[in-house]
């Protein structure tokens, strides 16, 4: 159990184009979800933190504006990257908290890799 | 703020040795969590252990076991008889509790290679 899903797995986009990133907990309620940015060799940075039916929460130097995030249901967040440019190119990961689960557990996705061109 | 400091960027062991990966972090809170996650080349982050700071008790799992020292504000990993799908790159992470701050801090990383 507690399988959290991305979609897509890789995309490729021009530069001005706007890409969309699924999370999806698969088989459990999901009231928190969390975005991070991974940049290669780097550790995870975390970017906004998302709770259902509010406005996300975003770390301080991320843009609003650029990365948009929506969080409709227990089990579906997403995350637009606007206007993408080279420099937003990374591999971005999301996590959802089990609120049930022992020690509010955050099960992670395996991540999108975004290759702006 | 929470800060986790990983000292060793990379660290190697021999099949079927020991060995350990050193963490530190610093935090004002009494209670809180600390966990330390496995990202293989997969890039999946995979939970490999977790210690709750008002256990006193070091947390095991199977091969894995840490050394929590609360007053030192050190928590370190233990990996024995390593395989060689223990390969990976190893995150320490911190976790307040209580209230809305479920947000993980994490560590830089070391990344482990396991030789035959």
């Amino acid at each position: 159990g507690a399988v959290v899903s991305q979609h897509p797995s890789r995309v490729i986009c021009k530069s001005g184009t706007s890409v969309k990133i699924e999370c999806r907990s698969l088989d459990f309620q999901a009231t928190t979800m969390f975005w991070y940015r991974q940049f290669p060799k780097q550790s995870l940075m975390l970017m906004a933190t998302s709770n259902e039916g509010s406005k996300a929460t975003y770390e301080q130097g991320v843009e609003k504006d650029k990365f948009l995030i929506n969080h409709a249901s227990l089990t579906l967040s997403t995350l637009t990257v606007t206007s993408a440019h080279p420099e937003d190119s990374s591999f971005y990961i999301c996590s959802a908290r089990w609120r049930t689960g022992v020690g509010n557990e955050q099960f992670f996705g395996p991540g999108t890799r975004l290759t702006v061109l | 703020a929470q800060t986790v400091t990983q000292s060793q960027p990379e660290m190697s062991v021999q099949e079927a040795e020991t060995v350990t990966l050193s963490c530190t972090y610093d935090t004002s809170e009494s209670d809180y969590y600390l966990f330390w996650y496995k990202q293989p080349p997969s890039r999946q982050m995979i939970l490999v252990i977790r210690q709750e700071a008002y256990k006193q008790q070091n947390a095991t799992e199977n091969r894995f076991s840490v050394n929590f020292q609360k007053a030192a504000k050190s928590f370190s990993l233990k990996i024995s008889d390593s395989q060689l799908g223990d390969a990976a790159m190893y995150f320490c992470a911190y976790r307040g509790s209580g209230g809305s701050n479920y947000k993980l801090t994490f560590g830089k990383g070391t990344l482990l290679t396991v030789n035959p």
